[in-house]
Protein backbone atom coordinates (compact mmCIF):
# COMPACT_ATOMS: atom_id res chain seq x y z
CA UNK A 1 0.00 0.00 0.00
CA UNK A 2 1.16 3.59 -0.06
CA UNK A 3 2.32 5.47 2.33
CA UNK A 4 1.32 9.32 2.57
CA UNK A 5 3.24 11.95 4.67
CA UNK A 6 1.30 14.79 6.14
CA UNK A 7 1.90 17.69 8.05
CA UNK A 8 1.86 19.72 9.52
CA UNK A 9 0.42 17.23 12.56
CA UNK A 10 -0.96 19.92 14.56
CA UNK A 11 -1.06 23.35 14.45
CA UNK A 12 -2.76 26.09 16.22
CA UNK A 13 -3.98 29.36 13.78
CA UNK A 14 -5.33 32.63 14.76
CA UNK A 15 -8.95 33.37 13.30
CA UNK A 16 -8.56 35.33 9.42
CA UNK A 17 -5.66 33.53 8.52
CA UNK A 18 -5.04 30.75 6.31
CA UNK A 19 -3.22 27.19 7.00
CA UNK A 20 -1.92 24.88 3.81
CA UNK A 21 -1.65 21.35 4.77
CA UNK A 22 0.33 19.21 2.70
CA UNK A 23 0.05 15.31 1.31
CA UNK A 24 3.29 13.36 -0.28
CA UNK A 25 2.82 9.90 -1.59
CA UNK A 26 5.81 7.98 -1.94
CA UNK A 27 3.74 6.47 -5.32
CA UNK A 28 2.07 8.11 -8.35
CA UNK A 29 -1.51 7.83 -7.41
CA UNK A 30 -4.41 9.39 -10.17
CA UNK A 31 -6.80 10.72 -7.23
CA UNK A 32 -6.17 12.05 -3.87
CA UNK A 33 -9.11 12.79 -1.39
CA UNK A 34 -9.53 15.08 1.54
CA UNK A 35 -11.47 14.66 4.32
CA UNK A 36 -12.61 17.05 7.50
CA UNK A 37 -13.16 15.34 10.53
CA UNK A 38 -15.14 17.34 13.11
CA UNK A 39 -14.53 16.78 16.53
CA UNK A 40 -15.91 13.66 17.32
CA UNK A 41 -17.84 12.83 14.28
CA UNK A 42 -17.13 10.70 11.17
CA UNK A 43 -15.10 11.51 8.01
CA UNK A 44 -16.66 13.97 5.34
CA UNK A 45 -15.35 14.60 1.94
CA UNK A 46 -14.12 17.56 1.02
CA UNK A 47 -13.05 17.40 -2.43
CA UNK A 48 -11.22 14.84 -4.54
CA UNK A 49 -7.86 16.43 -6.15
CA UNK A 50 -7.17 15.24 -9.51
CA UNK A 51 -3.57 16.31 -11.46
CA UNK A 52 -4.03 18.28 -14.43
CA UNK A 53 -7.36 19.23 -13.27
CA UNK A 54 -9.61 21.62 -11.21
CA UNK A 55 -10.44 19.80 -7.81
CA UNK A 56 -14.06 18.44 -7.49
CA UNK A 57 -15.75 19.88 -4.62
CA UNK A 58 -18.25 18.27 -2.49
CA UNK A 59 -22.22 20.32 -1.77
CA UNK A 60 -20.68 22.79 1.08
CA UNK A 61 -17.45 23.15 0.40
CA UNK A 62 -15.83 25.57 -2.19
CA UNK A 63 -12.55 26.61 -3.89
CA UNK A 64 -12.62 29.72 -2.56
CA UNK A 65 -12.72 28.75 1.35
CA UNK A 66 -10.52 25.38 0.50
CA UNK A 67 -8.45 25.64 -2.42
CA UNK A 68 -6.34 22.87 -3.37
CA UNK A 69 -3.44 22.15 -5.55
CA UNK A 70 -2.32 19.22 -7.30
CA UNK A 71 1.01 19.46 -9.57
CA UNK A 72 1.67 16.24 -9.57
CA UNK A 73 0.76 12.19 -9.04
CA UNK A 74 2.53 12.81 -5.75
CA UNK A 75 1.68 16.05 -4.24
CA UNK A 76 -1.42 17.79 -2.65
CA UNK A 77 -2.11 20.76 -0.50
CA UNK A 78 -5.43 21.80 1.02
CA UNK A 79 -5.46 25.36 2.27
CA UNK A 80 -8.34 26.56 4.56
CA UNK A 81 -8.47 30.44 4.27
CA UNK A 82 -9.56 32.65 6.23
CA UNK A 83 -10.28 30.57 9.24
CA UNK A 84 -12.91 30.42 12.09
CA UNK A 85 -13.36 28.54 15.35
CA UNK A 86 -15.76 26.27 13.46
CA UNK A 87 -12.64 25.25 11.21
CA UNK A 88 -10.98 23.19 13.78
CA UNK A 89 -11.11 20.33 13.03
CA UNK A 90 -8.95 16.91 11.93
CA UNK A 91 -8.21 17.51 8.01
CA UNK A 92 -7.08 14.32 6.40
CA UNK A 93 -5.80 13.07 3.08
CA UNK A 94 -6.11 9.95 1.55
CA UNK A 95 -5.27 7.57 -1.59
CA UNK A 96 -6.07 4.27 -3.62
CA UNK A 97 -4.11 2.04 -3.18
CA UNK A 98 -5.16 -0.52 -6.01
CA UNK A 99 -5.85 -4.08 -4.63
CA UNK A 100 -5.56 -2.81 -1.09
CA UNK A 101 -8.04 -0.12 -0.30
CA UNK A 102 -7.46 3.52 0.93
CA UNK A 103 -4.22 4.55 2.79
CA UNK A 104 -4.54 7.92 4.96
CA UNK A 105 -2.47 10.22 6.01
CA UNK A 106 -1.38 10.71 9.98
CA UNK A 107 -3.95 13.90 9.99
CA UNK A 108 -3.58 17.79 10.48
CA UNK A 109 -5.16 18.55 14.32
CA UNK A 110 -6.20 22.84 13.58
CA UNK A 111 -7.10 24.67 16.33
CA UNK A 112 -8.45 28.47 15.51
CA UNK A 113 -8.67 30.67 18.31
CA UNK B 1 -27.00 8.24 -3.05
CA UNK B 2 -25.35 5.61 -0.78
CA UNK B 3 -25.42 5.77 2.75
CA UNK B 4 -23.97 4.03 5.81
CA UNK B 5 -25.48 3.58 9.32
CA UNK B 6 -24.00 2.62 12.49
CA UNK B 7 -26.30 2.11 14.80
CA UNK B 8 -23.92 1.58 17.89
CA UNK B 9 -22.22 5.03 18.79
CA UNK B 10 -20.70 3.05 22.06
CA UNK B 11 -19.82 -0.75 22.65
CA UNK B 12 -17.61 -2.20 25.74
CA UNK B 13 -16.42 -5.49 25.76
CA UNK B 14 -14.23 -7.66 28.00
CA UNK B 15 -10.84 -8.22 27.20
CA UNK B 16 -10.28 -11.76 25.34
CA UNK B 17 -14.22 -11.89 25.17
CA UNK B 18 -15.67 -10.97 21.29
CA UNK B 19 -17.82 -8.08 20.09
CA UNK B 20 -19.69 -7.62 17.24
CA UNK B 21 -19.85 -4.23 15.56
CA UNK B 22 -22.72 -3.38 13.24
CA UNK B 23 -22.93 -1.48 9.41
CA UNK B 24 -26.12 -1.05 7.26
CA UNK B 25 -25.75 0.71 4.10
CA UNK B 26 -27.96 2.01 1.34
CA UNK B 27 -26.90 1.52 -2.49
CA UNK B 28 -28.49 0.25 -5.78
CA UNK B 29 -25.24 -0.65 -6.93
CA UNK B 30 -24.75 -4.16 -7.36
CA UNK B 31 -21.19 -4.31 -7.55
CA UNK B 32 -19.42 -2.39 -4.37
CA UNK B 33 -16.13 -2.45 -2.00
CA UNK B 34 -16.95 -2.07 2.04
CA UNK B 35 -14.71 -1.41 4.22
CA UNK B 36 -13.65 -1.45 8.28
CA UNK B 37 -11.79 1.38 9.49
CA UNK B 38 -9.68 1.59 13.08
CA UNK B 39 -9.41 5.19 14.30
CA UNK B 40 -7.37 4.91 18.04
CA UNK B 41 -6.64 8.06 19.64
CA UNK B 42 -3.46 9.01 17.54
CA UNK B 43 -6.19 9.57 14.82
CA UNK B 44 -4.15 7.41 12.26
CA UNK B 45 -6.54 5.74 10.21
CA UNK B 46 -6.09 2.22 9.52
CA UNK B 47 -7.46 -0.54 7.23
CA UNK B 48 -9.00 -3.39 9.26
CA UNK B 49 -10.71 -5.13 6.85
CA UNK B 50 -12.67 -5.42 3.39
CA UNK B 51 -14.59 -6.81 1.16
CA UNK B 52 -15.81 -7.22 -2.45
CA UNK B 53 -19.52 -7.47 -3.01
CA UNK B 54 -19.06 -9.87 -5.72
CA UNK B 55 -17.67 -12.46 -3.10
CA UNK B 56 -20.04 -14.32 -1.58
CA UNK B 57 -16.90 -15.45 1.26
CA UNK B 58 -16.97 -13.34 4.32
CA UNK B 59 -13.63 -11.63 4.57
CA UNK B 60 -11.47 -12.29 7.21
CA UNK B 61 -8.45 -10.97 9.00
CA UNK B 62 -6.64 -13.00 11.56
CA UNK B 63 -8.99 -12.32 15.01
CA UNK B 64 -11.16 -10.18 12.80
CA UNK B 65 -14.10 -11.52 10.17
CA UNK B 66 -17.07 -10.18 9.05
CA UNK B 67 -20.39 -10.93 8.05
CA UNK B 68 -21.48 -9.60 4.69
CA UNK B 69 -25.60 -10.15 4.30
CA UNK B 70 -25.66 -8.16 0.58
CA UNK B 71 -29.75 -8.81 0.17
CA UNK B 72 -30.06 -7.11 3.78
CA UNK B 73 -27.23 -4.74 3.03
CA UNK B 74 -25.52 -5.86 6.30
CA UNK B 75 -21.67 -5.81 6.65
CA UNK B 76 -20.65 -6.35 10.52
CA UNK B 77 -17.38 -6.78 12.35
CA UNK B 78 -16.50 -9.36 14.38
CA UNK B 79 -13.71 -8.87 16.92
CA UNK B 80 -12.40 -11.92 18.50
CA UNK B 81 -10.49 -12.42 21.74
CA UNK B 82 -11.03 -8.71 21.83
CA UNK B 83 -7.25 -6.74 23.54
CA UNK B 84 -6.89 -3.65 24.64
CA UNK B 85 -5.59 -2.31 21.56
CA UNK B 86 -8.56 -2.71 19.78
CA UNK B 87 -9.92 0.40 21.85
CA UNK B 88 -11.00 2.58 19.16
CA UNK B 89 -13.21 4.30 16.83
CA UNK B 90 -14.25 1.83 14.09
CA UNK B 91 -15.71 3.28 10.89
CA UNK B 92 -17.68 1.29 8.15
CA UNK B 93 -17.32 2.62 4.87
CA UNK B 94 -18.62 2.00 1.55
CA UNK B 95 -16.85 2.76 -2.11
CA UNK B 96 -18.97 2.70 -5.61
CA UNK B 97 -17.11 0.74 -8.50
CA UNK B 98 -18.17 3.81 -10.62
CA UNK B 99 -14.95 6.10 -11.40
CA UNK B 100 -14.95 9.61 -12.18
CA UNK B 101 -15.62 12.91 -10.14
CA UNK B 102 -15.77 12.14 -6.48
CA UNK B 103 -17.25 8.70 -7.18
CA UNK B 104 -13.95 6.71 -5.85
CA UNK B 105 -14.41 8.29 -2.67
CA UNK B 106 -15.02 6.73 0.70
CA UNK B 107 -18.64 7.04 2.18
CA UNK B 108 -18.37 6.80 6.27
CA UNK B 109 -20.78 5.58 8.60
CA UNK B 110 -20.85 7.70 11.88
CA UNK B 111 -18.74 5.45 13.83
CA UNK B 112 -19.02 2.85 16.56
CA UNK B 113 -16.16 3.65 19.70
CA UNK B 114 -15.37 0.86 21.01
CA UNK B 115 -13.63 0.24 24.56
CA UNK B 116 -11.83 -2.98 25.92
CA UNK B 117 -12.09 -3.28 29.68
CA UNK B 118 -9.23 -5.33 31.21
Amino acid sequence: SAVISQKPSRDICQRGTSLTIQCQVDSQVTMMFWYRQQPGQSLTLIATANQGSEATYESGFVIDKFPISRPNLTFSTLTVSNMSPEDSSIYLCSVESFGYGYTFGSGTRLTVV
Amino acid sequence: AQTVTQSQPEMSVQEAETVTLSCTYDTSESDYYLFWYKQPPSRQMILVIRQEAYKQQNATENRFSVNFQKAAKSFSLKISDSQLGDAAMYFCAYRSTNYGGSQGNLIFGKGTKLSVKP
